[in-house]
């Protein structure tokens, strides 16, 4: 079945420390995104690409750093200058920009 | 630039009554426009989607919606709701080669 995955499911981070979310689409849909949900803040753009090789920042991009080196796959860095980790990540791809968005079932990061 | 506002963050509505969820839009060009459901601890999941053509789109699940571009709104509908509907729905606002920006949210309460 196509689909988006993202992996782990759940994530641990210590203070001071990168980690990487994964996310992975066999969809053959040329735009991704990352977006990160707290509570009563709704779903937040952090990064977005259109195109192999390309990416935007979207409006909470401090702290984090994507690539795109495959069509497929889209990782997020949650870098040590992000302040406040702990939050749901979600990502997302479409076919192209700006249409139906495909979600993957989200990776909860938790700073301990 | 777009952006989206739901109007409620909360709705309550008791078993089988109707239910309307707003949802108010702004952008410079023509929009895609997105009603989304999401479950505890998942990702999102579309309802129904607004590209062109008939301004009353139907969804999954027996919700509607109804583009109105002279108000700038897209109200998500639903004439009986059941238990299952408890959920926290998002309006999503899109645009060809365009980013996809989310509402913060509406929380829907059933109630028996």
């Amino acid at each position: 079945d196509g689909g988006i995955t993202q992996s782990p499911k759940y994530l641990f981070r210590k203070e001071g420390q990168n980690v990487t979310l994964s996310c992975e689409q066999n969809l053959n849909h040329d735009a991704m995104y990352w977006y990160r949900q707290d509570p009563g803040q709704g779903l937040r753009l952090i990064y977005y690409s259109q195109i192999v090789n390309d990416f935007q920042k979207g409006d909470i991009a401090e702290g984090y750093s994507v690539s795109r080196e495959k069509k497929e796959s889209f990782p997020l860095t949650v870098t040590s200058a992000q302040k406040n980790p702990t939050a749901f990540y979600l990502c997302a791809s479409t076919l192209f920009a700006g249409t139906e968005a495909f979600f993957g079932q989200g990776t909860r990061l938790t700073v301990v | 630039a777009q952006s989206v506002t739901q109007l409620d963050s909360q709705v309550p509505v008791f078993e089988e009554a109707p239910v309307e969820l707003r949802c108010n839009y702004s952008s410079s060009v023509s929009v895609y426009l997105f009603w989304y459901v999401q479950y505890p601890n998942q990702g999102l999941q579309l309802l129904l989607k607004y590209l062109s053509g008939s301004t009353l789109v139907k969804g999954i699940n027996g919700f509607e919606a109804e583009f109105n571009k002279s108000q700038t709104s897209f109200h998500l509908r639903k004439p009986s709701v059941h238990i299952s509907d408890t959920a926290e729905y998002f309006c999503a606002v899109g645009g060809r080669d365009d980013k996809i920006i989310f509402g913060k949210g509406t929380r829907l309460h059933i109630l028996p």
